[in-house]
Parts: C-alpha cells; structure tokens; sequence
C-alpha cells in the first residue's frame, strides 16, 4: 500500500478566501483523487486528477471553484476558492497504484472549517 | 450512473458476536469492484476487504467476509468475533472499471458500535 500524506491536516479560515490542500504519496500511482466529506456524511468524489493534464470533474463540481493540479505522479493539490461555510466539510486525497489489485488507498484528510 | 445503499444508518453488537452490515447496489455494467471501508473517528479510511464482481467466491479476510449476490447486487459485510476496535463508520463503495475512470461511489454508511 502507499503512504499517503496531507497539508494541512485542519484549517480554519474566513469567508471569501481561498485554501490550497497538499497531497503527497511515497511511490508513483496511476491514478489520484479528490473526495469531499461534509459533516456527517459519506465521501463524494469531486474529480480525478490527471498528471500533465486538466482534472476530470464529477457532475456538481467545476474547475473555477476547485481547481486541481498534479505535476507529477507523487503530488497533486486541490484549491478550494472563494469559500463559503458550506465548503466546510473533511477533503481526502485518495490513490491508486498498478498492481493494487484495483484498491484505492486514502490520505487522513483534511478538515476545513469556514466562518 | 451507479448509486450505492446502505439502509442500515447504525448498528451494534456485543463484543465475540457476530453482526452483519447491508448493502446494496445498482449499476448496468459487468465489470466492477465492490469495497468496504471503516472509518474510525481519527477519519483515516481503512479498507477492511474488496470482492471482483467476476469472482463467484465470497471474498474473506480473517474475521471479515463478505456474502456477494451479483444477481440481486447485494454486498453486505459479516464481522465475527467482533471486537471493541471494530466500531466505526463503515462505507459499502463500488468502482467503476478502468475504462471509466476507476471511480468509486459511497453508500451512506453505518455507523458500528461494539458493546463490551
């Protein structure tokens, strides 16, 4: 399995400002996710990070609000714009190697609180 | 697109019994993963066990199994034995093959609770 690491592990901020969430893994990985968990509910997957190239979006997520880059195959971020309270939810990195036999491993996430 | 069910919001069990988690899904396609994953309240996601749909064989992994019914597509997950370290969030998810993007949906989840 690959070690999964993210920064911050908490942040607080205000309205209207904008968070960059950090996610690094151990190893090269094929593929890397962004999920969002907001209080109290179960994770949804916001997009699929692609390496050298644009994220792919789930339905209900946009790049203008959360854009992703990956420069390589360890590292990824996601942005989360122009904040609302209702952006405070927990948001996991996820990946998943070659020869994983198909398993997504995730990161201890990141909780976002939005005053 | 494929949704996922879990209509069990909370359970529980005395610790050395055995409790059995429901879960259900929906999709068109032949080819695809099913998970479960515990998610204690430090919020690290812990896969506990993967079945392929194109296994017949129920997936085991010491005291967890699984019981597959791809006919009715129903997933639900048995914990023996269980002990105080078992009670978390537990999320039933389904993976898209590669050729859609390897995606995983969640179920809502069932929140476990092991009773000394």
């Amino acid at each position: 399995s690959a070690v999964i690491s993210q920064k911050p592990s908490r942040d607080i901020c205000q309205r209207g400002t904008s968070l960059t969430i950090q996610c690094q893994v151990d190893s090269q990985v094929t593929m890397m996710f962004w999920y969002r968990q907001q209080p109290g509910q179960s994770l949804t997957l916001i997009a699929t990070a692609n390496q050298g190239s644009e994220a792919t979006y789930e339905s209900g997520f946009v790049i203008d609000k959360f854009p992703i880059s990956r420069p390589n195959l360890t590292f990824s971020t996601l942005t989360v714009s122009n904040m609302s309270p209702e952006d405070s939810s927990i948001y996991l990195c996820s990946v998943e190697a070659s020869g994983s036999y198909n398993e997504q491993f995730f990161g201890p996430g990141t909780r976002l609180t939005v005053l | 697109a494929q949704t996922v069910t879990q209509s069990q919001p909370e359970m529980s069990v005395q610790e050395a019994e055995t409790v059995t988690l429901s879960c259900t899904y929906d999709t068109s396609e032949s080819d695809y993963y099913l998970f479960w994953y515990k998610q204690p309240p430090s919020r690290q996601m812990i896969l506990v066990i993967r079945q392929e749909a194109y296994k017949q064989q129920n997936a085991t992994e010491n005291r967890f199994s699984v019981n597959f019914q791809k006919a009715a597509k129903s997933f639900s997950l048995k914990i023996s034995d269980s002990q105080l370290g078992d009670a978390a969030m537990y999320f039933c998810a389904y993976r898209t093959p590669p050729t859609s993007g390897s995606r995983l949906t969640f179920g809502e989840g069932t929140q476990l609770t092991v009773n000394p």
